[in-house]
């Protein structure tokens, strides 16, 4: 079966710019996971969706941060106005069902640096 | 919420060698506990797991073991070779908390020919 998609791979950007990250889940999984991974740590949660509804944004900046699944599938996770602590790797993950247990299967991962 | 703390940070093993890497979680409430082998540059993937019912699982020459009481578990690495040269990541996972894994920091595996 086909992996979990993201793009870009790579974005750079300036600080105060807006970037947006798309993500496409594993075909029939409704869990949906977006994690942020800074250099030299493990991937934090940034927001959890169910089908397309948010399960868990409690660690999601959201001053600056939004995330949305329309239709429960495709996810788009946007920055707008980027900070130069917001260089990461932007993980997106899925699993088949809701809850512990389930194995997530992560992205490739978008690389963002902010200068 | 929960906490969870990986060491060491840093593992440089003769190849042939064992590797342990450990990991401690703060709630007793977490009773799902995957390990995550992530290559330079590349995605997480899923190498072992276990749950909170089952203290010890092995799958070739990879293993979990899991201490409820002291609130800890450990992955092993039998025989290592090359290509277990990785960063490995623990996690935990509380069952009513939608699937919401809490990892570890990390641990980079250099495995020395």
């Amino acid at each position: 079966e086909a992996g979990v998609a993201q793009s870009p791979r790579y974005k750079i950007i300036e600080k105060r710019q807006s970037v947006a990250f798309w993500c496409n889940p594993i075909s029939g999984h409704a869990t949906l996971y977006w994690y942020q991974q800074i250099l030299g740590q493990g991937p934090k949660l940034l927001i959890q969706f169910q089908n397309n509804g948010v399960v868990d944004d409690s660690q999601l900046p959201k001053d600056r941060f939004s995330a949305e699944r329309l239709k429960g599938v495709d996810s788009t996770l946007k920055i707008q106005p980027a900070k130069l602590e917001d260089s990461a790797v932007y993980l997106c993950a899925s699993s088949l069902l809701l809850g512990g247990g389930y194995e997530q299967y992560f992205g490739p991962g978008t690389r963002l640096t902010v200068t | 919420g929960e906490n969870v703390e990986q060491h060491p940070s840093t593992l440089s093993v003769q190849e042939g060698d064992s590797a342990v890497i450990k990991c401690t979680y703060s709630d007793s409430a977490s009773n799902y506990f995957p390990w995550y082998k992530q290559e330079l540059g590349k995605r997480p993937q899923l190498i072992i797991d276990i749950r909170s019912n089952v203290g010890e699982k092995k799958d070739q020459r990879i293993a979990v073991t899991l201490n409820k009481t002291a609130k800890h578990f450990s992955l092993h690495i039998t025989e290592t070779q090359p290509e277990d040269s990785a960063v490995y990541f623990c996690a935990a996972s509380i069952n009513d908390s939608w699937g919401k894994l809490q990892f570890g920091a990390g641990t980079q595996v250099v495995v020395t020919p």
